[in-house]
Formats: structure tokens, sequence, C-alpha cells
């Protein structure tokens, strides 16, 4: 069936060191890779996302890219800052039967970044 | 702040119990989404409304049930409850284009706990 699996589910890096953290997924007909960062007691909110026409984006200190043949994809953060400690969660979004689409989410990264 | 607006933050019940979880999408936001996150768990999707009508299905219990009004907020009833079904109860809306995935913002959840 459906699934996503994220490594690693904790990291822990130093201030100003890059984080990088793995997501594959089952389904081939995904063409929709959000990543979405989640702090203590507040609801997931996007931080990037990647189409399957595109295989890297980039927006500051952060980075994704897809390897769409071999359902891959990943995160990186560069320059890492204690503000980006968090739980990092990916999805793949394949369409339904219905021809909308859902979120199948990974299990999650709890990033540490010490100062 | 994503515009989602969810109602009550924190509800406390018995098993055996029925309780509604209230959302508010965004203006403009025609989708709906319902996920799960339990303890140190990732987010499972429960179901997805596009303007008023059911489009898609996670894993979601019989017990629970949901709807979207006229008005786009959405309800999501949960009923005979157990123990294992304490946990973060997040909505997400979405322009919700069919066949185009969308990013999806989410609101803060609500916690609930069934003692």
């Amino acid at each position: 069936g459906e699934n996503v699996e994220q490594h690693p589910s904790t990291l822990s890096v130093q201030e100003g060191d890059s984080a990088v953290i793995k997501c594959t997924y089952s389904d081939s007909a995904s063409n929709y890779f959000p990543w979405y960062k989640q702090e203590l007691g507040k609801g997931p909110q996007l931080i990037i996302d990647i189409r399957s026409n595109v295989g890297e984006k980039k927006d500051q200190r952060i980075a994704v890219t897809l390897n769409k043949t071999a359902k891959h994809f990943s995160l990186h953060i560069t320059e890492t800052q204690p503000e980006d400690s968090a739980v990092y969660f990916c999805a793949a979004s394949p369409t339904t039967t219905s021809g909308t689409y859902k979120y199948i989410f990974g299990t999650g990264t709890r990033l540490k970044v010490l100062a | 702040d994503s515009g989602v607006t969810q109602t009550p933050k924190h509800l406390i019940t018995a098993t055996g119990q029925r309780v509604t979880l209230r959302c508010s999408p965004r203006s403009g936001d025609l989708s709906v989404y319902w996920y799960q996150q339990s303890l140190d768990q990732g987010l499972q999707f429960l179901i997805q409304y596009y303007n008023g009508e059911e489009r898609a299905k996670g894993n979601i219990l019989e017990r629970f049930s949901a709807q979207q009004f006229p008005d786009l907020h959405s309800e999501l009833n949960l009923s005979s409850l157990e123990l294992g079904d304490s946990a973060l109860y997040f909505c997400a809306s979405s322009v919700g284009l069919a066949g185009d995935p969308n990013e999806q913002f989410f609101g803060p959840g609500t916690r609930l706990t069934v003692l």
C-alpha cells in the first residue's frame, strides 16, 4: 500500500552544520512532495515543497531534492540554527480514486541543533 | 498563524463518551482534511471534504465521522471513545482543486485526552 519511510527518526547537529533528512515513497503516482516543520505545541507548517517535474528546489538555507526513479526525496538544511530545532515531516501526495489527492506523511524526524 | 482555526484547544473526556471537534478553514479554501497524531507518531490522514462532499478516506474508524457544512466549516465527531483515541487532531485546509495538489495549511490542533 501507500507508504512513506523517513530517516533518521532523531538527528542532532552542531549549530552551523548541515542536516539531511531522507524519505522514500512507494506510490509511483505521487507527484507532490511537501516538507512540514512542527514546533512544540503547534500545527505543522510548510517549509518547502517540490513537484515531480523538478529535481531540486532551494529556498535560502533549505533545499529539497527529488529522485523519481529511486522514489527518494531529501531535505537539506544548511548553516543550522537553534530555531531550526523541531520535528520535520515529509509527505507524498498520490492521486486518489476520486481524482483528488491526499498526503501520506512520514513518521517524522526530531532535529536538535546544539548551540 | 495559518488562518485555520480549531476549537476547542483541549478536550478531556471519559471512555464511552462522544465529542465534536470543530474546524474553520482559511478564507477561500474549499477542502478540509482531518488528521490524527498520536504520541510520538506521524500524521495519519483520516478524511477529506471538498465543498461539502466527502472526497477521500484514510484510516478513519467507524466510530468517527465528519461533515463539512455549507459555510465550509467542518466537524469531526468521535464516539464511543477509547483510551487509544487520545491524540492530537489536526484540521488542514487547501484551495482543493482536484488533480492539482496544493499546500495544506494546518490549524493548531485539538488535544483530546480520554480518561
